[in-house]
């Protein structure tokens, strides 16, 4: 069975940095696409950025330069290095395995001074 | 970007009648692997997102037979053959065909 366990999220002030992990299991994260796509307050979703099989990464232009999707496949985790977070960052922040196929429970993340 | 329109954007339904949500998207999401990456998922309230159907018509294991999904190149639509309580929720269609992936606004469905 498919599961997935974000953590990371909180509180943070604007122009910081947090690190999302995504904790995976029932499958390896680097045999399929493996995602990031958040949802603001009341808002619906969307994507942040993809890393492939092969490692191949992509970045929605709302994040590109400032946040970075990595996995370890030793600890079979997904990643998200979030920086210069701005209010606009604000959103549960989901992982997804495949074509958006399995999603986890999702982490607040909370921008704000 | 490719853009997804998704109508309409409030959906009251009578419980055991049917409903319909159209999503049209800016540009044609034929792959150039042949495939068109068009996805459609329900998030019911206080819930994750969940994918019902996948490349156009494929329905997700688990996903009741009365959800059916249609459409090409540009237009899409998702069909509830007869909409039950457990149904009530914002469903979006989303393309995986071109970068960056994109979703629509998504359409509230709610009992009459």
């Amino acid at each position: 069975e498919v599961q997935l366990v974000e953590s990371g999220g909180g509180l943070i002030q604007p122009g910081g940095s947090l690190r999302l992990s995504c904790a995976a299991s029932g499958f390896t994260v680097s045999s399929n696409y493996m995602s990031w796509v958040r949802q603001a307050p009341g808002k619906g979703l969307e994507w942040v950025s993809v890393i492939s099989s092969g490692g191949g990464t992509y970045y929605a232009d709302s994040v590109k330069g400032r946040f970075t999707i990595s996995r370890d496949s030793s600890k079979n985790t997904l990643f998200l290095q979030m920086n210069s977070l701005r209010a606009e960052d604000t959103a549960v922040y989901y992982c997804s395995y495949g074509l958006l196929r399995d999603w986890g429970q999702g982490t607040l993340i909370t921008i704000s001074s | 970007d490719v853009v997804m329109t998704q109508s309409p954007l409030s959906l009251p339904v009578t419980l055991g009648q049917p409903a319909s949500i159209s999503c049209r998207s800016s540009q044609s999401l034929v792959h150039s692997d042949g495939n068109t990456y068009l996805n459609w998922f329900q998030q019911r309230p206080g819930q994750s997102p969940r994918r019902l159907i996948y490349k156009v018509s494929d329905r997700d294991s688990g996903v009741p037979d009365r959800f059916s999904g249609s459409g090409s190149a540009t237009d899409f639509t998702l069909k509830i053959s007869r909409v039950e309580a457990e149904d009530v929720g914002v469903y979006y269609c989303m393309q995986g065909t071109h970068w960056p992936w994109t979703f629509g606004q998504g359409t509230r469905v709610e009992i009459k």
